[in-house]
C-alpha cells in the first residue's frame, strides 16, 4: 500500500498567520496518462465528518475559502491556510486515491490556535 | 440538504456481526458510489470499500475481503455495510462517504457510527 506521512502532526498557528501541512506519499501519485497527482486533502473538526477541501491536489472543492490553497506533485504535497481563522481549528488529511481498491489516508495534522 | 444519515451507535460481543446503514438525501441515490471508511481509536482512517447503488458491483479491500458485505436498498436510498467475526480491533467510528465523480475523492460523508466491540 501507499504509506501518506504527514508532518507536522500538530501544529499551533496565531490568528491570521499562515499554517503549512505537508504530505508526503512512498510513491508517485502521479498518473502519466493525465498528468494528475491523485491526492486530496479534508478538514474535520471535532464532532463533524470530514470536509473535503482539495482533490487532484490542487483543485478547491466549492465552497473552500481562497485562504486555503492545495499545491505540489508526485509524492509531496502541502496545505497551505492563509490568515488563520477560529474556525480553521481542526484535524487535517491527506488521502491518495491512485491506487484502486487501496485508498490511504496520512496520519492526520491537527491544527489549534496558539 | 443533501446529506447522508447513518444509524446509531452500536455495542457488540466479539464474533458478532454488525449491519450499519446509511441514507441519502436530497440527490439521486443510485448515481454516485458509496465507500465505507472507518477511523479505530488513535488511528487514521482506513477505507474498507465501495458500492455502486445502481449496480450493486462492490469493490473491498483486501484485509476485509471475506468479512466485510456492502449492500442496498435503492427503494429507500440506502446503503449497508455489514461486518462480520467481530473483535476489539473493530472498535471504531464507520462513515459511509460519496464518490461523486468515480475517481476516489469524497464529497459528501454520513457523520459516523460508533462500533464497540466489547464483552
Amino acid at each position: 500500500d501507499i504509506v501518506l506521512t504527514q508532518s507536522p502532526d500538530s501544529l499551533a498557528v496565531s490568528l491570521g498567520d499562515r499554517a503549512t501541512i505537508k504530505c508526503k506519499s512512498s510513491q508517485s501519485v502521479l498518473h502519466s496518462s493525465n498528468n494528475k497527482s491523485y491526492l486530496a486533502w479534508y478538514q474535520q473538526r471535532t464532532g463533524q465528518p470530514p470536509n473535503l477541501l482539495f482533490y487532484w491536489a490542487s483543485a478547491r472543492e466549492s465552497g473552500v475559502p481562497d485562504r486555503f490553497s492545495g499545491s505540489g506533485s508526485g509524492t509531496e504535497f502541502t496545505l497551505t491556510i492563509n490568515n488563520l481563522q477560529p474556525e480553521d481549528v481542526a484535524l487535517y488529511f491527506c488521502q491518495q486515491y491512485y491506487s484502486p481498491l487501496s485508498y490511504t489516508f496520512g496520519q492526520g495534522t491537527k491544527l489549534q490556535l496558539k | 440538504q443533501v446529506q447522508l444519515v447513518q444509524s446509531g451507535a452500536e455495542v457488540k460481543m466479539p464474533g458478532a456481526s454488525v449491519k450499519v446503514s446509511c441514507k441519502a438525501f436530497r440527490y439521486t441515490f443510485t448515481t454516485y458510489n458509496i465507500n465505507w471508511l472507518r477511523r479505530a481509536p488513535g488511528h487514521g482512517l482506513e477505507w474498507m470499500g465501495w458500492m455502486n447503488p445502481f449496480t450493486g458491483d462492490t469493490g473491498y479491500a483486501q484485509r476485509f475481503q471475506g468479512r466485510v458485505a456492502m449492500t442496498r436498498s435503492t427503494s429507500i436510498s440506502t446503503a449497508y455495510m455489514e461486518l462480520s467475526r467481530l473483535t476489539s480491533e473493530d472498535t471504531a467510528e464507520y462513515y459511509c462517504a460519496r464518490d461523486y465523480d468515480g475517481n476516489g475523492y469524497f464529497d459528501l460523508w454520513g457523520h459516523g457510527t460508533l462500533v464497540t466491540v466489547s464483552s
